[in-house]
């Protein structure tokens, strides 16, 4: 069974500080890893995706992720964070294939401070 | 229509009562799926359809929860004899088809639902 962990589910950072956001897997099959971010009161917006081509994944707004195999990660990185940052960050794991279902982290809370 | 589209917005009802939830996918959209997203959680898989029939409803939690998509378009997720848990923000989206979601689906925005 796949699942996602996302460990802090709430981080803080300065403005023009390195973000990153923490996420292992666990599953049973090559997954297809996401970041989704989530800004007040609006819907879920893909942020980037990694389906087993290149590993490093670059994402819009200038995030990227790692798909690290040995570690079953895929954190999420950014080199200088802005305030318009500020949103709650969700990875999800599917195993693709015949099935399309995301299971979803926790989620964690980005807090940008000036 | 340009995004996947969800009414109500915002949904209070009574305990007991019957509610049903909408959600438009992007046309041509074959594949569809709900999620409900619990204060301070993440979004969990309730339901998806490929076209009119419903391939995976292993995440509904019980018989009180069922979804239609009759003309594989326009969904409707129907939730009987509502209780205080089943207050959540009810998510729905859309990819190509089951293939396709590995590029991601398109989230709509969601519909709160609160049983008071």
């Amino acid at each position: 069974a796949q699942s996602v962990t996302q460990l802090g589910s709430h981080v803080s950072v300065s403005e023009g500080a390195l973000v990153l956001l923490r996420c292992n897997y666990s599953s049973s099959v090559p997954p297809y890893l996401f970041w989704y971010v989530q800004y007040p009161n609006q819907g879920l917006q893909l942020l980037l995706k990694y389906t087993s081509a290149a590993t490093l994944v670059k994402g819009i707004n200038g995030f990227e992720a790692e798909f690290k195999k040995s570690e079953t990660s895929f954190h999420l990185t950014k080199p200088s964070a802005h305030m318009s940052d500020a949103a709650e960050y969700f990875c999800a794991v599917t195993p693709g294939g015949a099935t399309n279902k995301l299971i979803f982290g926790t989620g964690t809370l980005l807090a940008v401070q000036p | 229509g340009a995004g996947v589209s969800q009414t109500p917005s915002n949904k209070v009802t009574e305990k007991g009562k019957y509610v049903e939830l909408r959600c438009d996918p992007i046309s041509g959209h074959t594949a569809l799926y709900w999620y409900r997203q619990s204060l301070g959680q993440g979004p969990e898989f309730l339901i998806y359809f490929q076209g009119t029939g419903a391939a995976d409803d292993s995440g509904l939690p019980n018989d009180r929860f069922f979804a239609v998509r009759p003309e594989g378009s326009v969904s409707t997720l129907k939730i009987q004899r509502t209780e205080r848990g089943d207050s959540a923000v009810y998510l729905c989206a859309s990819s190509l088809g089951v293939g396709q979601g590995m590029h991601g689906y398109t989230f709509g925005s969601g519909t709160r639902l609160t049983v008071v």
